[in-house]
This record gives C-alpha cells, sequence and structure tokens, in this order.
C-alpha cells in the first residue's frame, strides 16, 4: 500500500522569499507523484506530476519539484512567492496513470505568504 | 469545453437524513471518482465510476452510495448521515488519466 507524509502542516513565508513544501511517501511499488493546489473555498488543481524521466520536474506558477527515489522524497519550491499562493498544497501518489486508479493524498500543508 | 461542476455548492442537513450530490462531468469523461475532505485533511477516495460501473471502492461503509449516469454526470448517496459526514466532497472525471476536480459541496451534518 502506499501511504504520503506532509512534514509541516503550516510554513509562513515572506512575500518574494523561497519556498519549500516537504513531501515522504511509502510505497512497495514504483508510484507516480503528484502536488496539487486547493485555494480558498476551490476544488483541487493540478500543479505538476512526475511520472518517469528527469526527476526536476517544472509544473505551473513557477513551482517546481524533485524526485529523489533514495529519500523516497518528493518536495516542492519556488523560488520567490507571491501573495496569491496563499493555499492548501497537497502531495499525492498513485501507483498508475490509470483512469481506476485511486489517488493517495497527504494530509496538505497551508502556506502563508507574509507581507 | 466546460469544467466539472458540482452542485449544491453547499448544504446542511441534520444526523439520520439522506442527501445526494451531483457532479457532472468534464466533456468526454466516462470515468468519475468521488473523494472526502474532512476539515484538515487531504481527500479521501470514496469511489469510482467507470461507464456507470462501480469500478472501486475505498474504505466507506455501504450507507455511501453512487450512480453514473449514461451521459456520465453521477450522484453521490449518504444514508444516515452522522455528524462525521461533515465535509468537503470533491468528484473528479478523467478520461485517460490525469483526474480533474470540481469545486466540491460542503456538507454539514448537525
Amino acid at each position: 500500500a502506499q501511504s504520503v507524509t506532509q512534514l509541516d502542516s503550516q510554513v509562513p513565508v515572506f512575500e518574494e522569499a523561497p519556498v519549500e513544501l516537504r513531501c515522504n511517501y511509502s510505497s512497495s511499488v514504483s508510484v507516480y507523484l503528484f502536488w496539487y493546489v486547493q485555494y480558498p473555498n476551490q476544488g483541487l488543481q493540478l500543479l505538476l506530476k512526475y511520472l518517469s524521466g528527469s526527476t526536476l520536474v517544472k509544473g505551473i506558477n513557477g513551482f517546481e519539484a524533485e524526485f529523489n527515489k533514495s529519500q523516497t522524497s518528493f518536495h516542492l519550491r519556488k523560488p520567490s512567492v507571491h501573495i496569491s499562493d496563499t493555499a492548501e498544497y497537497f502531495c499525492a501518489v498513485s501507483k498508475t496513470m490509470n483512469r481506476d486508479d485511486k489517488i493517495i493524498f497527504g494530509k496538505g500543508t497551508r502556506l502563508h505568504i507574509l507581507p | 469545453e466546460t469544467g466539472v461542476t458540482q452542485s449544491p455548492t453547499h448544504l446542511i442537513k441534520t444526523r439520520g437524513q439522506q442527501v445526494t450530490l451531483r457532479c457532472s462531468s468534464q466533456s468526454g469523461h466516462n470515468t468519475v471518482s468521488w473523494y472526502q475532505q474532512a476539515l484538515g485533511q487531504g481527500p479521501q477516495f470514496i469511489f469510482q465510476y467507470y461507464r456507470e460501473e462501480e469500478n472501486g471502492r475505498g474504505n466507506f461503509p455501504p450507507r455511501f452510495s453512487g450512480l453514473q449516469f449514461p451521459n456520465y454526470s453521477s450522484e453521490l448517496n449518504v444514508n444516515a448521515l452522522e455528524l462525521d459526514d461533515s465535509a468537503l466532497y470533491l468528484c473528479a472525471s478523467s478520461l485517460y488519466d490525469e483526474q480533474f476536480f470540481g469545486p466540491g459541496t460542503r456538507l454539514t451534518v448537525l
């Protein structure tokens, strides 16, 4: 079975500062990894996904994540955050990219942007 | 092309009642998944429907049931509501791989 651990429930960061949101996963098989963002009172939006190939994945809104198989991590980074990045971020894992495979989510990290 | 829509946006029910939540898939998507997101938690998989048949289920009791219609829209039904059923319910539609999420229905059980 797969599981996801997001190490920080909340991360405060000043505007224009860099940020890293941490995610570790556990699985006995190869997995696909995702980061989703949830803005207040909205559904989930896919930020980026790792399927295979290059371990550095670039997503929307200037975010990127690095897959580290030896450390079973998939941390999300942004070099300079904006107030509009205030949201909840979810790391997720799936065994396959098939439509019928469920996605397992972490508990989320709330990103607070300080003025 | 319209995205995934859900109705209603908010709902208040009392314990023991029944509720039906609705989801319209993104155009052309034949698969719908439902998730429950309790406050402060990540979404948890409830079940999935593919071409009107249940195609996988998470760890939820039978009082959580669903339907998918020929136009691929879907319903989530919850019977005998409990206080712990209060949550944001998300549906996601897909065709081949990526799941696209709707804005959710926030259910409050009093």
